[in-house]
């Protein structure tokens, strides 16, 4: 079965600040995509970025990439430089068959200034 | 209006009520997903659609009941539920084979 574990219920940074968030997967599929979405206390689920299992470079947009390594099963988020905006839940997910998005139980991000 | 809208926002119901979600979305596309999201759980798919037509059931109880009478709309018509359903009910559209879904900030529901 198809599975997301992200391990940090919570993680805290200093604003302009680099930091990690963990993701791994499980999956059987050769093909297979994923992203990370941040939802805000508003509600809303927020596309960051998008990495394709046969991707060879790492996805990056903005301040966010995505280390991806696949052998490891894993797809950690980078955002660099934090703002104090970036507080928010953020959830790892992943496609494994048409339109079908499995998702993790997020991680709370909080940055101090 | 842009993106992707939900209306109500917050919604409180009784198990006996009957009431229903709306989700609109202005972004041309012809896919729409709900999905719940409880408390300390992973987001859930429920339904889809694409171009009007329902293409996922993901073996959700019957006192939800989705329509989607065009591209643009989506509802969730909701009837006897239970405490255990309340949660936030996310909409989400994209363009059919496109990666990225775009959601809308969803409803609050809480049933006593």
């Amino acid at each position: 079965a198809q599975k997301i574990t992200q391990t940090q219920p919570g993680m805290f940074v200093q604003e302009k600040e680099a930091v990690t968030l963990d993701c791994t997967y499980d999956t059987s599929d050769p093909s297979y995509g994923l992203f990370w979405y941040k939802q805000p206390s508003s509600g809303e689920m927020i596309f960051l970025i998008y990495q394709g299992s046969y991707d060879q470079q790492n996805a990056t947009e903005g301040r966010y990439s995505l280390n991806f390594q696949k052998a490891r099963k894993s797809a950690n988020l980078v955002i660099s430089a934090s703002q104090l905006g970036d507080s928010a839940m953020y959830f790892c997910a992943m496609n494994t068959g048409f339109q079908k998005l499995v998702f993790g139980t997020g991680t709370r991000l909080l940055v101090s200034p | 209006e842009t993106g992707v809208t939900q209306t109500p926002r917050h919604l409180v119901m009784g198990m006996t009520n009957k009431k229903s979600l709306k989700c609109e979305q202005h972004l041309g596309h012809n896919a729409m997903y709900w999905y719940k999201q409880s408390a300390k759980k992973p987001l859930e798919l429920m339904f889809v659609y694409n171009f009007k037509e329902q293409t996922e059931n993901n073996s959700v109880p019957s006192r939800f009941s989705p329509e989607c009478p065009n591209s643009s709309h989506l509802f969730l018509h909701l009837h006897t539920l239970q405490p255990e359903d309340s949660a936030l009910y996310l909409c989400a559209s994209s363009t059919p084979g496109d990666n990225e879904q775009f959601f809308g900030p969803g409803t609050r529901l809480t049933v006593l």
